[in-house]
């Protein structure tokens, strides 16, 4: 089966940095990934999604790398701002599942001014 | 921007008592989810819903979990004896088709007693 993990369980960074949140996965069949950021209280919010057919993906001040050769995949923020503090958790989903998508731990995000 | 519904946000019940956790999906949704995410630990698959039939359940969603969408609007999940370990949150979830990523709601937070 996947197995997705996070880099690192936290991640601090100055407002106006650009952050970098980082993850692995197992299975090579899985073809498609995605970024969620969690505030406390509520569900997981889309950010970026990318399939195995891309190894970049850009979106407003987000961009979602993959390098399938060694199973990684990375959120990249620019100019951080304390509103994207947030617990952020990247997932995989096989080829052919239709979303079931298996899920890393997450990072929580702190930005400060 | 149309929203995932969960209702109540927060349900408490006593062990071996059944439980229904209600969602209403955005409207043009035609795939549903459950997922869960107890404390501290990974959001988790349960249950895919397509076309009125499970599409795909983990080990997870045993015997004890059902899901139904009676009346086209509402999609529910049911735990017909609840036990102390299905405390967790439950994240109901939909899409439009295969090309468009999961839209989660703020969750039903479940603890039993």
């Amino acid at each position: 089966g996947e197995s997705v993990g996070l880099h690192l369980p936290t991640l601090s960074v100055q407002e106006g940095d650009n952050s970098i949140i980082n993850c692995a996965y197992s299975n090579s069949a899985s073809d498609y990934f995605i970024w969620y950021k969690q505030e406390s209280g509520k569900g997981p919010q889309f950010i970026i999604d990318i399939r195995s057919n891309m190894d970049k993906r850009q979106g407003q001040r987000v961009t979602v790398l993959l390098n399938k050769t060694v199973k990684h995949l990375s959120l990249q923020i620019a100019a951080t701002q304390p509103g994207d503090s947030a617990v952020y958790f990247c997932a995989a989903s096989p080829r052919g599942s239709n979303y079931k998508l298996t899920f890393g731990k997450g990072t929580l995000l702190t930005v400060n001014p | 921007e149309p929203e995932v519904t969960q209702t109540p946000s927060h349900q408490v019940t006593q062990m071996g008592q059944e439980v229904i956790l209600r969602c209403v999906p955005i409207s043009n949704h035609l795939y549903f989810y459950w997922y869960r995410q107890i404390l501290g630990q990974k959001v988790e698959f349960l249950v895919s819903f397509y076309n009125n039939e499970i599409s795909e359940k983990s080990e997870i969603f045993d015997d004890q979990f059902s899901v139904e969408r009676p009346d086209g609007s509402n999609f529910t999940l049911k735990i017909r004896s609840t036990k102390l370990e299905d405390s967790a949150m439950y994240f109901c979830a939909g899409t439009l088709q295969g090309i468009s990523p999961l839209h989660f709601g703020n969750g039903t937070r479940l603890t039993v007693t």
